[in-house]
């Protein structure tokens, strides 16, 4: 069936490098995308969000890159730090509803920072 | 403006049992979702409620599971005759339309 999946499970960057967070979605009819970060025993974070109509939008030190072409999402983050170190989820809107009713998640990429 | 909050946060339950959860949504939001994540894995949706309503609940199991959002007072999500496949947290998100959705904590269930 239709998912949502990442490219890498687990991610090691050095502190102060750049990362880069890959997703694969297969419905082309998805319109909004949201990237979530997860700390060891917390509920997901709102990062960033983009919309169908746009193929980048930046936040405060994140970046996200959606390639409808290829059906890519990536999640960029500069100057990694050890406070980034996390698992980190795309989530489609379900193409259904047109909103973000119903988000399908990845299973996710385990962000290790190393000093 | 205080997040989504659920409560318990660990929830310990024998088999059989009844398990109760809690979710209440940011100040201002009427839009509230339930999902279900397993250890190493990403959430998967379960159900959205809005005041009274739900909404969508495709997600949800046919049976022991139900889940609501009356008038008043937070939204429940309550498992009956709960097994061991049920141990898993278990996320609410709340949002003010149906757009960016906001995590709580999330409640942990352990069945033995």
């Amino acid at each position: 069936g239709e998912s949502v999946g990442l490219h890498l499970p687990t991610l090691s960057v050095q502190e102060g490098d750049n990362s880069i967070i890959n997703c694969a979605y297969s419905n082309s009819a998805s319109d909004y995308f949201i990237w979530y970060k997860q700390e060891s025993g917390k509920g997901p974070q709102f990062i960033i969000d983009i919309r169908s109509n746009m193929d980048k939008r930046q936040g405060q030190r994140v970046t996200v890159l959606l390639n409808k072409t290829v059906k890519h999402l990536s999640l960029q983050i500069a100057a990694t730090q050890p406070g980034d170190s996390a698992v980190y989820f795309c989530a489609e809107n379900s193409p259904n509803t047109g909103t973000a009713s119903k988000l399908t998640f990845g299973t996710g990429t385990r962000l290790q920072v190393t000093l | 403006n205080a997040g989504v909050m659920q409560n318990p946060r660990h929830l310990v339950r024998r088999r059989g049992q009844e398990a109760r959860l809690r979710c209440s949504p940011m100040k201002g939001h009427s839009h509230v979702y339930w999902y279900r994540q397993l250890p190493e894995e990403g959430l998967k949706f379960m159900v959205y409620l809005q005041k009274e309503n739900i909404i969508d609940e495709s997600g949800m199991p046919k049976e022991r599971f139900s889940a609501e959002f009356p008038k008043e007072g937070p939204s429940i999500l309550r498992i009956q005759q709960v097994v061991r496949g049920d141990s898993a947290a278990y996320f609410c998100a709340s949002s003010p339309h149906p757009d960016t959705q906001y995590f709580g904590p999330g409640t942990r269930l352990t069945v033995l």
